[in-house]
């Protein structure tokens, strides 16, 4: 059974202290990895798709790296706009997403 | 954003009745799925659609059916609610399976 842990839960940092977010992951044939932000209230948003180990993504102050068994995503000089929660997703060779239950992320001005 | 809208947003209903959630799209997407969040899991897949009247079952599709008549619309049925099934329900849609999914803002569910 495909298995996603996202770790820690909660994450409270001042803005501008940088942090990563785990996602560790136990999957039957990784196709793909995708990392979204949900914001209260709101479906998930697309950020990247990560296909391979090594493989590195940006955006803005986030960055999503992939190795054999978990992705990261580090956030860099965070702003409060950034606070929100931030799930995995892995894509296994039937393409039936399991997520992690998400990091929720609280940056303070 | 993906044209995805989900109706209705809110419903509050008993035991027992049946309900149905509607996802429409306008993005002419193949894949149309729908999910269940509820607090400390992770999304789970109830069931998805890969065409016109092409649907699979998901991690958790007991209790569920789907129907899928026209390439933009995708029908959630409870047809018998429960009190498990209270829950916050999204759509998503996506081009090919290998693609990411994008989101509707979900209907909340609350079943008495």
């Amino acid at each position: 059974e495909d298995q996603v842990t996202q770790s820690p839960e909660a994450l409270r940092l001042q803005e501008g202290e940088s942090s990563s977010l785990n996602c560790s992951y136990t999957v039957s044939g990784l196709r793909g990895l995708f990392w979204y932000r949900q914001d209260p209230g709101k479906g998930p948003e697309f950020l990247f798709t990560l296909y391979s180990a090594g493989e590195e993504k940006e955006k803005e102050r986030l960055k999503a790296t992939l190795t054999k068994k978990e992705s990261f995503l580090h956030i860099t000089a965070p702003k409060p706009e950034d606070s929100a929660t931030y799930l995995c997703a892995v894509v296994p060779n039937d393409y039936k997403l399991s997520f992690g239950a998400g990091t929720t992320v609280t940056v303070r001005a | 954003d993906a044209g995805i809208t989900q109706s209705p947003r809110h419903k509050v209903t008993e035991t027992g009745t049946p309900v149905t959630l509607r996802c429409h799209q306008t993005e002419n997407h193949r894949y149309m799925y729908w999910y269940r969040q509820d607090p400390g899991h992770g999304l789970r897949l109830i069931h998805y659609s890969y065409g016109v009247k092409d649907t699979d079952k998901g991690e958790v599709s007991d209790g569920y059916s789907v129907s899928r008549s026209k390439t933009e619309d995708f029908l959630l049925t409870l047809e018998s609610a429960t009190s498990s099934q209270t829950s916050v329900y999204f759509c998503a849609i996506s081009p090919e399976r290998s693609q990411p999914q994008h989101f509707g803002d979900g209907t909340r569910l609350s079943i008495l």
